[in-house]
């Protein structure tokens, strides 16, 4: 069983470009998270879906940036346009339905996003 | 809300020794489960085990097993006979019950010598 994938795995832009990160989750699983990882920084959540509803979107930190999940699949997530301090490494989880504290998200290989 | 310390930003262990990575969290909830994840260099994050808070017993994979002590709310990873495949950046994180996202601490990176 394919685990969960993220595209690309590397982006650098110039501050002021539009990136868009992609994550496919493993078949099956209803939840789809996105966190991100500054530099030496805790990894923080950014927003969660369940199929395509967004359930909680309360760590995004801006309206730059805005995530899809058309069809309950795969997810987007674009920063438009994007400054410097976006610069970090964007992981997406995905979980099968909710099950309570003993759930376990399984992560992809993150995308490193570089902001020049 | 819900917090994840890991005071150990590095650790060195020698090869086959054993090694525990430490983990204190903070939080109101009574139902709660404590992960650790590891992050190799090519930067997946593993999964490695679990804990809930309800649990009686210790929880073991492997190698791996996690000293839980609840009333001193620390859940460290001991890793036994350690190799230099476990060298990688450790992360500690929980989650409440319902559908919430992870917390996550700060990680300790963790190398192994020969």
């Amino acid at each position: 069983e394919a685990g969960v994938t993220q595209f690309p795995s590397h982006s650098v832009i110039e501050k002021g470009q539009t990136v868009t990160l992609r994550c496919d989750p493993i078949s099956g699983h209803d939840n789809l998270y996105w966190y991100r990882r500054v530099m030496g920084k805790e990894i923080k959540f950014l927003l969660h879906f369940v199929k395509e509803s967004k359930q909680d979107e309360s760590g995004m930190p801006n309206n730059r940036f805005l995530a899809e999940r058309t069809g309950g699949t795969y997810s987007t997530l674009k920063v438009q346009p994007a400054e410097l301090e976006d610069s970090g490494v964007y992981f997406c989880a995905s979980s099968q339905a909710a099950g309570g504290p003993r759930e376990t998200q399984y992560f992809g290989p993150g995308t490193r996003l570089l902001v020049l | 809300a819900q917090k994840i310390t890991q005071t150990q930003p590095g650790m060195f262990v020698q090869e086959k020794e054993a090694v525990t990575l430490d983990c204190t969290y903070d939080t109101s909830d009574q139902s709660y489960g404590l992960f650790w994840y590891k992050q190799p260099s090519s930067g997946e994050m593993i999964f490695l085990i679990y804990q809930g808070s309800y649990d009686e017993q210790n929880a073991t994979e492997g190698r791996y097993s996690l000293n839980f002590q609840k009333a001193r709310k620390s859940a460290n990873l001991v890793i036994s006979a350690s190799q230099l495949g476990d060298s990688a950046m450790y992360f500690c994180a929980m989650r409440d019950e319902g559908n919430t996202p992870l917390v996550f601490g700060k990680g300790t990176r963790l190398s192994v010598i020969a």
